[in-house]
């Protein structure tokens, strides 16, 4: 079936430095998502994207959270700075429809912060 | 506020055995619910949803799922499982955000079979 991709799988960086996670959505859909688990917590909504633009964000977007998606390249979610809470696995989804249509989900990619 | 709860951490069972994983949701309207299975280093794989109609509903590999709206619950169930079928199990509801849907889930029941 349809795959989400995410790069890199496991990312380690100290405290206070940039990391961008890539995710490559299904290649015909329109809707994305990043939904982030804390070890052991529930898998957490995020944030949805759609047509350029943040449709929603959660509590857990943080004002060092941004997302993009240039050009119909990869969906990235960026942290700047980063803060030993932002450990976590960090689930990228993508949908053809924004309605109760199925998402799709990557494997997750591990980010530790030191 | 919608949630979802799934109580058991962690199921063992023996292969050919019969399978009920436990789901109850929170919801002021009738929600739309899924269960979702994880495998390792994988992504979230659809088993089944349900929107409306019918309170079965059928999945993939099996699973079936039944829909409660007294006991607000949406079990997964299959009749008999395979060592295969070791892996985590999510339970979880749609919420709408304005024109767009986010997920709402619960902790995940581990499902280990043995031979």
């Amino acid at each position: 079936g349809p795959k989400v991709l995410q790069i890199p799988s496991h990312q380690i960086i100290d405290m206070g430095q940039m990391v961008t996670l890539n995710c490559d959505p299904v290649s015909n859909h329109l809707y994305f998502y990043w939904y982030k688990q804390i070890l052991g917590q529930q898998m957490e909504f995020l944030v949805n994207f759609y047509n350029g633009k943040v449709m929603e964000k959660s509590k857990l977007f943080k004002d060092q959270f941004s997302v993009e998606r240039p050009d119909g390249s990869y969906f990235t979610l960026k942290i700047q700075p980063t803060a030993l809470e932002d450990s976590a696995v960090y689930f990228c989804a993508s949908s053809l429809l924004g309605g109760p249509g199925e998402q799709y989900f990557g494997p997750g990619t591990r980010l530790t912060v030191l | 506020a919608q949630s979802v709860t799934q109580p058991d951490a962690r199921v063992t069972v023996s292969e050919g055995a019969s399978l009920q994983l436990r789901c109850k949701y929170s919801s002021s309207v009738t929600p739309y619910l899924f269960w979702y299975v994880q495998y390792p280093r994988q992504g979230l794989q659809l088993l089944l949803k349900y929107y409306s109609g019918d309170p079965v509903v059928q999945g993939v590999n099996g699973f079936e799922a039944e829909f409660s709206k007294s006991n607000s619950s949406f079990h997964l169930r299959k009749a008999s499982v395979h060592w295969s079928d070791s892996a985590v199990y999510f339970c979880a509801v749609s919420m709408r955000t304005g024109n767009t849907r986010k997920l709402i889930f619960g902790l995940g029941t581990t499902l280990q079979v043995q031979p």
